[in-house]
């Protein structure tokens, strides 16, 4: 079946850039999407890609797209303490199945 | 208002009780999921329904049974609960109508249920 991979701990300083990794198996993936889920909350929708597009841009938040690769990142600059939460990528098919979501990215910020 | 809410928000109950968990949404929907996560696994999906009368089994359905009362409302019932289903529970929704985008999905708070 589908699957998709993150690393599951990051670590960066106040001010920094971010990169999240995330690979993913399913080469008929049509959105691929980034959600943030803070502590002691629910997941929330952070941005999203379509497939046929390498790059999205949106304020402090990059997203890149290697079809080829199947790596999708999310890059998050001048990182914040604000943005300590857990980040997970999720794909979705064409057809009608649920999302697939990675395991999720904890990202600390040391201040 | 929250667009989708989830009741109980913390539950602790004992092995072998049933228990409930219930999720509303206002976003006129047709799409719900139910949800556990663990530390380090991530989310995985118990059960979902794309419309009143579907219901679909997701990657744990073990242990597990839903009730579609309505678009609004869709049900997790633990039949006799157990220690390892101690975790967190998210309630999600998706609109069909979004066309590429349906598989969007929009998250209750979560409920955190623990099992003594």
């Amino acid at each position: 079946g589908e699957d998709v991979e993150q690393s599951l701990f990051l670590s960066v300083r106040e001010g920094d850039s971010s990169v999240i990794n995330c690979t993913y198996t399913d080469s008929s993936s049509t959105y691929l999407y980034w959600y943030k889920q803070e502590p002691g909350a629910g997941l929330q929708l952070l941005t999203y890609i379509f497939s046929n597009m390498d790059m999205k841009q949106d304020q402090r938040l990059t997203v890149l797209l290697n079809k080829k690769d199947k790596h999708l990142s999310l890059r998050i600059a001048d990182t914040q303490t604000g943005d300590s939460a857990i980040y997970f990528c999720a794909e979705a098919e064409s057809g009608n199945t649920p999302l697939v979501f990675g395991k999720g990215t904890r990202l600390s910020v040391i201040a | 208002d929250a667009d989708v809410t989830q009741t109980p928000r913390n539950r602790i109950t004992k092995t072998g009780k049933r228990i409930m968990l219930e999720c509303s949404q206002t976003k006129g929907h047709d799409r719900m999921y139910w949800y556990r996560q663990d530390p380090g696994l991530g989310l995985r999906l118990i059960y979902y329904s794309f419309d009143v009368k579907d219901i679909n089994k997701g990657e744990i359905s073990d242990g597990y049974s839903v009730s579609r009362q309505a678009q609004a409302k869709f049900s997790l019932s633990l039949e006799s609960a157990i220690p390892n289903q101690t975790a967190l529970y998210f309630c999600a929704t998706s609109d069909p109508g979004q066309g590429g985008l349906r598989e969007t999905q929009y998250f209750g708070p979560g409920t955190r249920l623990l099992v003594l």
